[in-house]
């Protein structure tokens, strides 16, 4: 089955800050990768997704790359924000296999 | 509200009792999913549900846990002869578009159960 490993398990970084997050995954018939943000007492939600016939996809201050070759994707967050401190999940997913999760990564955005 | 409701959102329970779980997904929403996610975790995927229909059952730790959802709206899930070990946060979440397409799940604020 699907194996994904997320790194770095913890990051901080000074507001204004950029923060990458990536993500590995094993098998290479997954084709949608999700990034969720999961706040304090909250349920995961999501920030942005890509495909598999894309290779970078963007949102404002958010953007995700995807490497198919490599099997991996990352998350880039630019001119960080207090209210970006969270838990960043990513998912690897194709049709007859469910969504499978990373760890997470918690982010700190330092004043 | 307009989201995914799951009630009870704590429940303390004795080792050995039988616990329910409940998920009242978006109006409309064709897949329910149920996760457990560990504190530091990641979502650990359960089972799912395609309308009533349960699809993959594949993550179900034992036969001490199952699911339902009899008419496509509401799940249950149940966990029987309760473990210290199924102490966690149970997350429901629901999409709509089925299975076969990739779709935005939308979780709900989950179940913390504790056993004690």
């Amino acid at each position: 089955g699907e194996n994904v490993e997320q790194h770095p398990s913890t990051l901080s970084v000074q507001e204004g800050d950029s923060a990458v997050i990536k993500c590995t995954y094993s098998d290479s018939a997954s084709n949608y990768f999700p990034w969720y943000k999961q706040e304090l007492g909250k349920g995961p939600q999501l920030i942005i997704d890509i495909r598999s016939n894309v290779g970078e996809k963007k949102d404002q201050r958010i953007a995700v790359t995807l490497n198919k070759t490599a099997k991996h994707f990352s998350l880039h967050i630019t001119e960080t924000q207090p209210e970006d401190s969270a838990v960043y999940f990513c998912a690897a997913f194709y049709y007859g296999q469910n969504f499978v999760f990373g760890p997470g990564t918690r982010l700190s955005v330092l004043p | 509200g307009a989201g995914v409701s799951q009630s009870p959102r704590y429940k303390v329970t004795k080792r050995g009792q039988d616990v329910a779980l409940r998920c009242d997904p978006i109006s409309g929403h064709v897949s329910l999913y149920w996760y457990r996610q560990a504190l530091g975790q990641g979502p650990e995927f359960l089972t799912y549900f395609n309308y009533e229909a349960q699809q993959d059952k594949s993550g179900l730790p034992n036969d001490r846990f199952s699911a339902e959802r009899p008419e496509g709206s509401i799940s249950t899930l149940t966990i029987q002869r309760t473990e210290q070990r199924d102490s966690a946060m149970y997350r429901c979440a629901s999409s709509t578009q089925g299975h076969a397409n990739t779709g935005e799940l939308f979780f709900g604020e989950g179940s913390r159960l504790t056993v004690l």
